[in-house]
């Protein structure tokens, strides 16, 4: 059974600062999504990763994807309180998902 | 981008009745659509997979004869929540892809709140 374990399960920060996210697994995936959820609303892809080692950027935020495309983090530079929501990676056929990280950015 | 649309957005219901759920594809032809249930603070669970004009695949411990699942064509399915119960109360997503791959895009609906009193 593929799981994802997704770390801290809470963030709360300051704007301004940086964080890092990380989702790992034992399993090896074809592609991890990264998506972000506001409450009441359906998740919203971010980006797919596909390829180990893969790096990609949206903004200020930076995904990787591990070289044995068996984890990926998500790290963002200089949060914004428009960043605060739950951000989910997800993988596999049939979208496992982790827990998700709770983010939190105060003004 | 593709959509995906579910209606309704909230259904508040008593204990007893059934409850039906669209999830539509509005822009695409969705070959694959997963239904999720996500309780308060807690990540999506899958509940089951279905494909156009096959029966859908239930994940362990979801009650099939409960939640009956019609993927009647390429740009809908239905979720119906039978003689719902206030455990049922939840958030209810479901994703549409357009493809059976892995890395095919799943895009998702807004979901639906359904309370049971």
């Amino acid at each position: 059974t593929q799981l994802l374990e997704q770390s801290p399960q809470f963030l709360s920060i300051q704007e301004g600062e940086n964080l890092t996210v990380y989702c790992n697994s034992s399993s090896v995936f074809s592609s991890l999504q990264w998506y972000r959820q506001e409450p009441g609303e359906g998740p919203v892809l971010l980006v797919t990763v596909v390829t180990g080692g893969e790096v990609k950027k949206l903004k200020r935020l930076t995904f990787q994807f591990g070289d044995a495309r068996k984890d990926s983090s998500l790290h963002i530079t200089a949060a914004q309180p428009g960043d605060t929501g739950l951000y989910l990676c997800a993988g596999g056929f049939k979208t496992i998902f982790g827990a998700g990280t709770r983010l939190f950015v105060k003004a | 981008g593709a959509v995906v649309s579910q209606h309704p957005s909230r259904v508040i219901c008593k204990s007893g009745t059934s409850v039906k759920i669209e999830c539509r594809s509005l822009d695409f032809q969705a070959t694959t659509m997963f239904w999720y249930r996500q309780f308060p603070k807690q990540s999506l669970m899958l509940m089951a997979t279905s494909n156009e004009g096959s029966k859908a695949t239930y994940e362990q411990g979801v009650e099939k004869d409960k939640f009956l699942i019609n993927h009647a064509s390429l740009t809908l399915s239905t979720l119906t929540v039978a003689s719902a119960h206030p455990e049922d109360s939840s958030f209810y997503i479901c994703s549409a892809s357009g493809g059976l791959a892995e890395t095919d895009t799943q895009y998702f609906g807004p979901g639906t709140r359904l309370t049971v009193l």
